[in-house]
């Protein structure tokens, strides 16, 4: 099983700031990489998907780079609304997908 | 529009069954891969299983043999059988489409509590 580590687990940031997080795999998984927003309450949302490509409709303050094992989710601005949490998701090994245990982003 | 609705969950006993439903508009589910994902309460995120176009179906360990993925064409509907429930298979369960080796569109969830 390919597993997937993020870091930090947890942030405080305020609105603005540059906000990196992190996802690492067990393995090379190329750039089968994804990126996911959770808000309370809610279903998670796809931000980024094959390591860089920003999904439609998701603001371009949001980015993601990387290859191998280690990834990047970068946020330029953070805005009110990107209080969340994030999750980084492997679909290298498809259909056994895992994801990251998530990264929280909230309000310092 | 693209929706996806979860029904059937809710508060089953231990080793009891369950069914849950996905009923999707906006794109046909016998053309695309469909999934199930679950979140325990305050937990992350984990894959339960996938129904691919073709009919091939996946599960992880902790599910396999106890969890079965179908679909009905003529409702445009996803199922997951649950059965041999178990206090940890406890979590809000999403159904998810997966195109480009990512899961792009969500349904809202729907809570599967096991408790006696």
């Amino acid at each position: 099983d390919i597993q997937m580590t993020q870091s930090p687990s947890s942030l405080s940031a305020s609105v603005g700031d540059r906000v990196t997080i992190t996802c690492r795999a067990s393995q090379s998984i190329v750039n089968y990489l994804n990126w996911y927003q959770q808000k309370p309450g809610k279903a998670p949302k796809l931000l980024i998907y094959s390591a860089s490509n920003l999904q439609s409709g998701v603001p371009s303050r949001f980015s993601g780079s990387g290859s191998g094992t280690d990834f990047s989710l970068t946020i330029s601005s953070l805005q009110p609304e990107d209080f969340a949490t994030y999750y980084c998701q492997q679909s290298y090994n498809s259909p056994m997908f895992t994801f990251g245990p998530g990264t929280k982003v909230d309000l310092k | 529009e693209v929706q996806l609705v979860e029904s059937g969950g809710g508060l089953v006993q231990p080793g009891g069954s369950l069914r849950l439903s996905c009923v999707v508009s906006g794109f046909t589910v016998n053309s695309n891969y469909m999934n199930w994902v679950r979140q325990a309460p305050g937990q992350g995120l984990e894959w339960v299983s996938i129904i691919h176009s073709g009919g091939a179906t996946y599960y992880p360990d902790s599910v396999k043999g106890r969890f079965t993925i179908s679909r009905d064409n003529s409702k445009n509907t996803v199922f997951l059988q649950m059965d041999s429930l178990r206090a940890e298979d406890t979590a809000v369960y999403y159904c998810a489409r997966e195109a480009k080796n990512s899961f792009d569109y969500w349904g809202q969830g729907i809570l599967v509590t096991v408790s006696s």
